[in-house]
């Protein structure tokens, strides 16, 4: 199958400042990118769908200025936890949809663990 | 899209098959039936997918039901490495994904 990865695997950060995560598909144009986060012993929850070139929309209760996306080509996506707090510690995932097709898979990334001290 | 139902978790002996079920009984006629699995600490893996018929891949085995109100999901020889979460979706295409509780699978060994 399509390969997404993610980077970085895992970070630790103090309380305040703002984290990065890039998301990149990396042998299929996705057109598509989806974010979610997962808490401990809980599924998987949207939190915002991005097209390449065109804004995110973002999922109810989820802060858009909190979260930032973008997902400037067909093989990156970023996400951007903006001063960030040790409620926001969750384990962040992408996933990336090819274009076209009759198969519609989503494909994701292994993930990253982030901690805010 | 419609809303699935499925046990909270299973236990299956290794080598052993294994049959995960799942409940839509408000499934549209452009749903499609997706199953995803997440091991530990990872991010979900796609499985199997279909519309009506039954399907096959390497992985497992999708039986729909008729009148395609429920499904079962089929991996024929469980193994230590199918211990994971399942989740059921349904999906327009088109539409995302989302995740309901899904069934935690464990395998004796």
């Amino acid at each position: 199958g399509a390969v997404v990865s993610q980077h970085p695997s895992w970070v630790i950060c103090k309380s305040g400042t703002s984290v990065k995560i890039e998301c990149r598909s990396l042998d299929f144009q996705a057109t598509t990118m989806f974010w979610y986060r997962q808490f401990p012993k809980q599924s998987l929850m949207l939190m915002a769908t991005s097209n390449e070139g065109s804004k995110a929309t973002y999922e109810q209760g989820v802060e858009k200025d909190k979260f930032l996306i973008n997902h400037a080509s067909l093989t990156l996506s970023t996400l951007t936890v903006t001063s960030a707090h040790p409620e926001d510690s969750s384990f962040y995932i992408c996933s990336a949809r090819g274009q076209g097709g009759a198969v519609e898979t989503q494909y994701f990334g292994p993930g990253t663990r982030l901690l805010v001290l | 899209d419609a809303k699935t139902t499925q046990p909270n978790s299973m236990e299956s002996n290794e080598e052993e098959p294994v049959h995960l079920p799942c409940n839509h009984s408000t499934i549209s006629g452009t749903d499609y039936i997706h199953w995803y699995r997440q091991l530990p600490s990872q991010g979900p893996e796609y499985v199997i997918h279909g519309l009506t018929s039954n399907v096959n891949n390497r992985m497992a085995s999708l039986a729909i039901a008729e009148d395609r109100k429920s499904s079962t999901l089929i991996l024929h020889r469980a193994t230590l490495r199918d211990a994971a979460v399942y989740y059921c979706i349904l999906k327009e295409y088109g539409n995302k994904l989302v995740f309901g509780a899904g069934t935690i699978l464990r395998v004796k060994s």
